[in-house]
């Protein structure tokens, strides 16, 4: 058991960029989710997949940001157009039943 | 419209002391109480959970403690120790999906 892994850690770029981060959950963990951390807060929820169905996403997802999970393995989370407000960890985490959610160290977006 | 507060946002504790952290929920058909701990440049780490069907949960130095009618769960540490320093979050689901988070607590342990 290797953990969730996601990369890459840190991501610097221009505004107005895209940006990709790649998630690879516990294997055989069929519930995969995308949360976004700033500084002092707790994380907010982004997105949830079951297998490689998109179920449910946040308001705070807007059109700019999209994200995959080809063959209910590994997922994606693409931002487009990247502004300075992105700036923020993009965790993801991984599950086996609806409550036990393990997270990966995050990957650290800095929008300049 | 924030759906879990928790408190203190920072505690200081001497070694060997107690840290207490307290949560309040707004839902009553939340039905899972994590809490997570978190160093610096490190992901959430699940600590411990509790359901609303037992008042109390410990596991080693680590107990939830959980009200259901004030709506309110409790985290203590006992014997607190420097390696215990960081942030905690408690948590609630909200639906099945997915879970919603504190503000957070930084917690320093004082050798």
């Amino acid at each position: 058991d290797t953990g969730v892994s996601q990369n890459p850690r840190h991501k610097i770029t221009k505004r107005g960029q895209n940006v990709t981060f790649r998630c690879d959950p516990i294997s055989e963990h069929n519930r995969l989710y995308w949360y976004r951390q700033t500084l002092g807060q707790g994380p907010e929820f982004l997105t949830y997949f079951q297998n490689e169905a998109q179920l449910e996403k946040s308001r705070l997802l807007s059109d700019r940001f999209s994200a995959e999970r080809p063959k209910g393995s590994f997922s994606t989370l693409e931002i487009q157009r990247t502004e300075q407000g992105d700036s923020a960890m993009y965790l993801c985490a991984s599950s086996m039943d609806v409550n036990t959610i393990y997270f990966g160290e995050g990957s650290w977006l800095t929008v300049v | 419209q924030q759906q879990v507060k928790q408190s203190p946002q920072s505690l200081i504790v001497q070694k060997g002391g107690i840290s207490i952290i307290n949560c309040a929920y707004e839902n009553t058909a939340f039905d899972y109480f994590p809490w997570y701990q978190q160093f610096p440049g490190k992901g959430p780490a699940l600590l411990i959970a509790i359901r609303p069907d037992v008042s109390e949960k410990k596991e080693g130095r680590f107990t939830i403690s959980f009200n259901k009618s004030a709506k309110q769960f409790s985290l203590h540490i006992m014997d607190s120790q420097p390696g215990d320093s960081a942030t905690y979050f408690c948590a609630s689901n909200q639906g099945a999906q997915k879970l919603v988070f504190g503000q957070g607590t930084r917690l320093t342990i004082n050798p």
